[in-house]
């Protein structure tokens, strides 16, 4: 059972929006530790989509977002596309760690 | 453009010893740690622990911890994750991935190694 809660599957029609939830406690999240959201795609690496709670690195496009509060994170994808359909995974800190690192479930993500 | 290339696929038996690597280049592999990450066959992302090249400080997952070692040769560039003997349920692909600083984001991954362990 991975320490940080997301939603097993998320769907959406192209050009909707859709929101991907990661729900932590007060030792991950809630610790002040970033966020971080990765987009896997079947059969390849994870690629880092948001750093650092809502920045993206460069290439990716602005129709992703993310945001941090209190114990829990979101990552919204907006002017859904065909091609966004992927794996997508949250990841963060755990004090009771000793400040290593600790991924969410993943999500899937169905564009309809 | 930073990369990380990893060693090839990998079947092995129960028992047996394995070592993997990772090999960095276009960026200075001292200053930034290298994180191993296990994904299961149909499962999600695990992290197993971190390395950091320049002075060999290593940290494991509690999960990891006795399972895995891992390692690096600062000489070329390369890190290993390694197993003394190996089971059944290390079946997974393993990937490497870079972080500029120990809790950052994995800012770039290795294509990922399959380890198939069956008798």
């Amino acid at each position: 059972q991975s320490v940080l809660t997301q939603p097993p599957s998320v769907s959406g029609a192209p050009g909707q929006r859709v929101t991907i939830s990661c729900t932590g406690s007060s030792s991950d999240i809630g610790a002040g530790y970033d966020v971080h959201w990765y987009q896997q795609f079947p059969g390849t690496a994870p690629k880092l989509l948001i750093y650092d709670n809502s920045n993206r690195p460069s290439g990716v496009p602005d129709r992703f977002s993310g945001s941090k509060s209190g114990t829990s994170a979101s990552l919204a994808i907006s002017g859904l596309q065909a091609e966004d359909e992927a794996d997508y995974y949250c990841q963060s800190f755990d004090s009771r760690l000793s400040g290593l690192g600790v991924f969410g479930g993943g999500t899937k993500l169905t564009v309809l | 453009e930073v990369q990380l290339v990893q060693s090839g696929a990998e079947v092995k038996k129960p028992g047996e010893s394995l070592k993997i690597s990772c090999k960095g280049s276009a960026y200075t592999f001292t200053s930034c740690w290298i994180a191993w990450v296990r994904q299961m066959p149909g499962k999600g992302l695990e992290w197993m622990g971190i390395i950091y090249p320049g002075d060999s400080e290593t940290r494991y997952s509690p999960s990891f911890q006795g399972q895995v070692t891992i390692s690096a040769d600062k000489s070329i560039s390369t890190a290993y994750l390694q197993w003394s003997s190996l089971r059944v349920s290390d079946t997974a692909i393993y990937y490497c991935a870079r972080l500029k600083y120990s809790n950052a984001a994995f800012d770039s991954w290795g294509q990922g190694t399959l380890i198939t362990v069956s008798s």
